[in-house]
This record gives structure tokens, C-alpha cells and sequence, in this order.
């Protein structure tokens, strides 16, 4: 199995500071066949379920704010939060889905404000 | 608009068994899989498995092989998970979050989820 890594466990940053959280994958997880990263990004507030904010790696999905960035290739990735808002207070988990119909997660980073 | 709907919290004895349930709408239910990932009090998420609702192929993760079963009826757009011979560390809110990409566009390896239920609390005390 593919096992995801994320750091830090928890960071804390100001308003309008940029929070960036790495993931890091036990094997690529890019495809040379069409040249993608099968890796996406999520968030989560207390009490409800994950959003889903990135895929291929750095492909925003529709109506996510244009802060949040993604970057990587291989087995190294980022979530970058360009500016970071009040309601961007939240954890954010890491997913590889290069396995056929199979899926796991980096255990997350909670992101507070500073 | 894309809802899945899932089944009230449930409380269950050690060695039972607990079956959730999925219901889809806004979209066309046969055209995606359905995963299920579950999250323990305070922790990360867990894949526990897909099933196809075209042709119900399912794929389970390892560590649940043998206790878990994953179907869909598509007279009713609905998924389901039953989860047997629960353990106190069963005890978790159960997602089912649908493929981003239709069945006939994964030609390798998977997909991201678009789309969540709202989370089945399952609770297993004696």
C-alpha cells in the first residue's frame, strides 16, 4: 500500500500569512502514461465531511478560492494558502488514488490562526 | 443537485453487525463509484473501499477483508456498507463520498471524491 505523510501535524499562522503543508508518498504516484499526479487535497471543518479543494495535484476544483494552490510531482506535494482567511481554519488531508480503485490518506494537518 | 443522503447514528454491541446506507440523487447513479472512508473520534480519515454502481466490482482495504460488504441497489440509487463482527475500535463517523470521474474515464488507477454524505455516526459499546 501507498502510504502518505504529511507535515506538520499542526501549524498556526496570521491572517493574511501564507500556510504551506507538504505531503509526501511512499512511491510515486504519477503516471507517465498520461503524465499525471493521482494526488488530491481536502479540507475539513469540525463536524463536517471533507471538501475536496485539489486534484491532479494542483488542479483547483470548481468555486475553491484561488488562494489555495497546489504543487508537485513524483512523490513530493504542497498545499499553499496564499493569504490565509478566518475560514480557512480547518484540517487538511492528502490523497492517492494511483492504486487501481483504492484510495489512502496523509493523517492530516490542522491549520489554526496565529 | 448531487446529495447523498446517509442513514441515522447507530449504536451497536460488540460481535454485531451494522449495515449504512447511501442514498444518491441529482446525478445518474450507475455512472460512478461510491467509496466509504470512515474517521475515529479526533483522528484522520480511513478508505475502507469502493464499489462500482455500474456492474457492483468492489475492492476492500485489507485490513477489513472478511468483515466488510459493500452493495448498491439501483432501483433506488442507494450504497450500502455493512460492517460485521464490530470492535470497540469500529466506533467512527462513516462516510460515502462519490468518484469525481465517471467509471468509463478511470483507465488507471482511481479518483478523487466530489461529493460526500453527511456522516453516520457508529458507536460500539457493551
Amino acid at each position: 500500500d501507498i502510504v502518505m505523510t504529511q507535515s506538520p501535524d499542526s501549524l498556526a499562522v496570521s491572517l493574511g500569512e501564507r500556510a504551506t503543508i507538504n505531503c509526501k508518498s511512499s512511491q510515486s504516484v504519477l503516471y507517465s502514461s498520461n503524465n499525471k499526479n493521482y494526488l488530491a487535497w481536502y479540507q475539513q471543518k469540525p463536524g463536517q465531511p471533507p471538501k475536496l479543494l485539489i486534484y491532479w495535484a494542483s488542479t483547483r476544483e470548481s468555486g475553491v478560492p484561488d488562494r489555495f494552490s497546489g504543487s508537485g510531482s513524483g512523490t513530493d506535494f504542497t498545499l499553499t494558502i496564499s493569504s490565509l482567511q478566518a475560514e480557512d481554519v480547518a484540517v487538511y488531508y492528502c490523497q492517492q488514488y494511483y492504486s487501481t480503485h483504492s484510495a489512502t490518506f496523509g493523517g492530516g494537518t490542522k491549520v489554526e490562526i496565529k | 443537485q448531487v446529495q447523498l443522503v446517509q442513514s441515522g447514528a447507530e449504536v451497536k454491541k460488540p460481535g454485531a453487525s451494522v449495515k449504512v446506507s447511501c442514498k444518491a440523487s441529482g446525478y445518474t447513479f450507475t455512472s460512478y463509484g461510491i467509496s466509504w472512508v470512515r474517521q475515529a473520534p479526533g483522528q484522520g480519515l480511513e478508505w475502507m473501499g469502493w464499489i462500482s454502481a455500474y456492474n457492483g466490482n468492489t475492492n476492500y482495504a485489507q485490513k477489513l477483508q472478511g468483515r466488510v460488504t459493500m452493495t448498491t441497489d439501483t432501483s433506488t440509487s442507494t450504497a450500502y456498507m455493512e460492517l460485521r463482527s464490530l470492535r470497540s475500535d469500529d466506533t467512527a463517523v462513516y462516510y460515502c463520498a462519490r468518484d469525481r470521474r465517471k467509471y468509463y474515464d478511470i483507465l488507471t488507477g482511481s479518483t478523487s471524491f466530489d461529493y460526500w454524505g453527511q456522516g453516520t455516526l457508529v458507536t460500539v459499546s457493551s
